[in-house]
């Protein structure tokens, strides 16, 4: 089985660009939740998505967006890059939002903004 | 923000030796998940715990959610060259849905 998917593996931007960022979730997964991990830290929270609706956000400027489609597969937008928005940005999935709370992460993105 | 307190932040063991992790929080936890991440990857679920006072094992590893609910511990038994990597705990806040916090990690070295 197909574990989680993210797209690109690595990606370089300059500051003041836009990026997206993609996931795609384990199939019969329905909640993608999203993550920064900058090097030497543990993940930190940025959003929870669940049957495309925001279910959480973590502290984040609004500069950072996401959404989820239909088939559950979810976007990370991020506008206006700063350089400390270079980091290994995770995508988790989980079966639901209630009661199994076992996330799963993909390989990640890893960002450099120069 | 809340935090999950992981020390050392390194530890080196010979090749067959057991170690042990701790996680400790000053918040209450409903769920504790124990991941290890491995260079160039995301990191991977080994254990998830639910109730306090719950003991799960994972072939050589067990752990523990503590009976205080602040509190999680990963054991690892016998290790080998493979074990090789950086151990995370995470935990889940009462109505936080499917959020987790993490610790910033104990980077495992095993010398063979």
């Amino acid at each position: 089985d197909a574990g989680v998917t993210q797209s690109p593996t690595h990606l370089i931007k300059t500051r003041g660009q836009h990026v997206t960022l993609r996931c795609s979730p384990i199939s019969g997964h329905k909640s993608v939740s999203w993550y920064q991990q900058v090097l030497g830290q543990g993940p930190q929270f940025i959003f929870q998505y669940y049957e495309k609706e925001e279910r959480g956000r973590g502290n984040f400027p609004d500069r950072f967006s996401a959404r989820q489609f239909p088939n559950y597969s979810s976007e990370l937008n991020v506008n206006a890059l700063l350089l400390g928005d270079s980091a290994l940005y995770l995508c988790a999935s989980s079966f639901t939002g209630g009661s199994s709370y076992e996330q799963y992460f993909g390989p990640g993105t890893r960002l450099t903004v120069t | 923000g809340q935090q999950l307190n992981q020390s050392p932040q390194s530890m080196f063991i010979q090749e067959g030796e057991d170690v042990s992790m701790n996680c400790t929080s000053s918040s209450i936890f409903n769920t504790w998940l124990w991941y290890k991440q491995e260079p160039g990857e995301g990191p991977v679920l080994l254990i998830a715990l639910y109730k306090a006072g719950e003991l799960t094992s994972n072939g050589r590893l067990t752990a523990q959610f503590g009976i205080t609910r602040k509190d999680s511990f990963l054991n690892i038994s016998a290790s080998i060259p493979s074990d090789v990597g950086i151990y995370f705990c995470a935990g889940r806040l009462t109505g936080a849905n499917s959020k987790l916090t993490f610790g910033k990690g104990i980077t495992l070295s095993v010398r063979p």
